[in-house]
């Protein structure tokens, strides 16, 4: 089952404009977890941030969590052609011994030149 | 790019037929965790294994296996296939948990598209 989900399913802007990706979870969590993925192949790792953080930024990403209620935001600004991909949030759980991690359905984001 | 590999890329077979899917982990990575993606859903957990153990499982059944070895390459196999095996198989190669890095960051593979007829 998923543990959380992206808002919106899809967004698209134009080139140099900021898009921002909300992220509902269920449970508690340890730490939240940001991946892009280009075309359906493999995703990458883009930030975490854990669950006494508020905010963090790396280069033009900055994500915010609260949780109080239990949601997350992804913030990439000065957007380019080659962000355009779906985007996943991810929380941590413990489960059988094995640490897994639960995915959204993501953010299918285009953007336009 | 994160260093893990998969092979092969893509693939077709036919109901009720065997699969070996595989991957090679990061250097250093000792634990790997195998995900499915369905066409426009999130990756799902499949199991993780450590030290060439399985170490938690997800919500799928047995005919699901998996095999990790002394350098920590790691094989999913899938017996009886299914029209709804069709996915994209992920591998995940990640620290273990104890110690500063505490293995939260999974590094993904490119994946390999399995295509159930």
């Amino acid at each position: 089952s998923q543990q959380g989900e992206e808002d919106p399913q899809a967004l698209s802007i134009q080139e140099g404009e900021n898009a921002t990706m909300n992220c509902s979870y269920k449970t508690s969590i340890n730490n939240l977890q940001w991946y892009r993925q280009n075309s359906g192949r493999g995703l990458v790792h883009l930030i975490l941030i854990r669950s006494n953080e508020r905010e963090k930024h790396s280069g033009r990403l900055r994500v915010t969590l609260d949780t109080s209620k239990k949601s997350s935001s992804l913030l990439i600004t000065a957007s380019r052609a080659a962000d355009t991909a779906s985007y996943f949030c991810a929380t941590d759980a413990l489960y059988q011994g094995a640490q897994k991690l639960v995915f959204g359905q993501g953010t299918r984001l285009t953007i336009n030149p | 790019e994160t260093g893990v590999t998969q092979s092969p890329t893509h693939l077709i077979k036919t109901r009720g037929q065997q699969v070996t899917l595989r991957c090679s982990s990061q250097s250093g990575h000792n634990t790997v965790s195998w995900y499915q993606q369905a066409l426009g859903q999130g990756p799902q957990f499949i199991f993780q294994y450590y030290r060439e153990e399985e170490n938690g499982r997800g919500n799928f059944p047995p005919r699901f296996s998996g095999l990790q070895f002394p350098n920590y390459s790691s094989e999913l196999n899938v017996n009886a296939l299914e029209l709804d095996d069709s996915a994209l198989y992920l591998c995940a190669s990640s620290l273990p948990l104890s110690g500063e890095n505490r293995g939260e960051t999974q590094y993904f593979g490119p994946g390999t598209r399995l295509l159930v007829l």
